[in-house]
């Protein structure tokens, strides 16, 4: 299988502790992003890398989350001190970029984070 | 902030009815992408459009991007329990390489 990969699938933490989760891109696309969606909504987007540079951040994302792509290839998304707010799927898509029309987003199933 | 409106937010119909989903905006996007989601996975691309007034058919789905790109609509023709799932209109700018913004998306449920 060739698409987008992340883990864990799911997660489940007291408020309070850190978590990681992990992207893994389609094999030479350069472009990688994070989402966050709650349930009944649509994505919203958190953050995005173009290689290992992390070009944008939304207001979304508070001290307590980094997102991290150190060789450009897969990415981590850390949460520091759970709150039960930041219960949610988060999905990771990537995309050839930069520039042109060859760039539409793929996704990964995400990672489902429930707070206790 | 750019926002993208879907409709209905919930839809149900009979197996082999038409039917139409409605995405809007006041601002305009460079490209609009649809994409469908099944519950407990990510969301699915079905096509993207980029040209003003562009027309694209996926089998029984035809897309259309509206003249002045910010809107679009998504009409399933024949609709079958396959076509069940939670569709999602997304603008980009730059041709999608940059974030998206995510409509509010359609629950569609097709009935047997």
């Amino acid at each position: 299988d060739t698409g987008v990969s992340q883990n864990p699938r799911h997660k489940i933490t007291k408020r309070g502790q850190n978590v990681t989760f992990r992207c893994d891109p389609i094999s030479e696309h350069n472009r990688l992003y994070w989402y966050r969606q709650t349930l009944g909504q649509g994505p919203e987007f958190l953050t995005y890398f173009q290689n290992e540079a992390q070009l944008e951040k939304s207001r979304l994302l508070s001290d307590r989350f980094s997102a991290e792509r150190p060789k450009g290839s897969f990415s981590t998304l850390e949460i520091q001190r759970t709150e039960q707010g930041d219960s949610a799927m988060y999905l990771c898509a990537s995309s050839p970029g930069p520039g042109g029309t060859a760039g539409p987003q793929h996704f990964g199933d995400g990672t489902r984070l429930s707070i206790l | 902030t750019q926002l993208l409106e879907q409709s209905p937010q919930f839809l149900s119909i009979q197996e082999g009815e038409n039917l139409t989903v409605y995405c809007n905006s006041s601002s305009v996007f460079s490209s609009l992408q649809w994409y469908r989601q099944e519950p407990g996975e990510g969301p699915v691309l079905l096509v993207t459009v980029v040209t003003g007034g562009e027309v694209k058919k996926l089998k029984r789905l035809t897309f259309q991007f509206g003249d002045a790109r910010k809107d679009s609509s998504l009409h399933i023709t024949a609709a079958q329990p396959g076509d069940t799932g939670l569709y999602l209109c997304a603008g980009a700018n730059n041709f999608g390489n940059e974030k998206l913004t995510f409509g509010t998306g359609t629950r569609l449920t097709i009935i047997p």
